[in-house]
């Protein structure tokens, strides 16, 4: 168990109303991402972070915006969510054991949001 | 273009039965590949993870290879149960990145 959370689980919500999903981890690692999920795709990189207040656009990072203000967590928001943003999103962390990067990535149980 | 590509998108089998599962790349530099299984509603699980050096590495009834000449891998499953139903996700990092690349998977079903 990596110690990932993300809230809400699920959410329906109405074109150009503003989304945040959260995203909190309790083991301090440095490297967080944003992914989204939707059928006949892989999984999508929408943002990542590789610290507090640093940042970094994905290949899908149009209509997101992230923020890191504390280790633990990690905030997507779409500002005004639009019915392509109708997906399941992901966060996942970077795992490292001790000091030694491992490389893996550890997810969350995803959100499902849905605009309507 | 960094990419990677799975086949079959989909499979069925009955409870018992073995069955391959492969994964095709094309990213450079190469740094690793792992195998993750995401079972339906649940955020993907790592399974294994091959570097450039290996070419065999089993984790229980899953078994991946790689072949780092013609950037293959496959995931072997043996005697499969149903709880192995889920998507196989392969992905590759690109050395000197902090980025992953995701194929879309196979989702496989396994009947009793």
């Amino acid at each position: 168990d990596a110690g990932i959370t993300q809230s809400p689980r699920h959410k329906v919500t109405e074109t150009g109303t503003p989304v945040t999903l959260r995203c909190h981890q309790t083991e301090n690692h440095r490297y967080m991402y944003w992914y989204r999920q939707d059928p006949g795709h892989g999984l999508r990189l929408i943002h990542y972070s590789y610290g507090v207040k640093d940042t970094d656009k994905g290949e899908v990072s149009d209509g997101y915006s992230v923020s890191r203000s504390k280790t633990e967590d990690f905030l997507l928001t779409l500002e005004s969510a639009t019915s392509s943003q109708t997906s399941v999103y992901f966060c996942a962390i970077r795992g490292a054991s001790g000091s030694l990067d491992t490389g893996e990535l550890f997810f969350g149980e995803g959100s499902r949001l849905t605009v309507l | 273009k960094n990419q990677v590509e799975q086949s079959p998108q989909s499979l069925i089998i009955l409870e018992g039965k073995n069955c391959t599962l492969q994964c095709n790349y094309t990213v450079s530099p190469f740094s690793n590949l792992r195998w993750y299984k995401q079972d339906t509603g649940r955020g993907p699980v790592s399974l294994t993870i091959m570097t450039f050096s290996e070419n065999t590495k089993s984790n229980g009834r899953y078994t991946a290879t790689l072949d780092a000449d013609t950037k293959q891998s496959s995931l072997h499953i043996t005697a499969s149960q149903l709880s192995d139903s889920a998507s196989y996700i392969c992905v590759v990092s690109a050395a000197g990145t902090y980025k992953y690349i995701f194929g879309t998977g196979t989702r496989l079903k396994v009947l009793a």
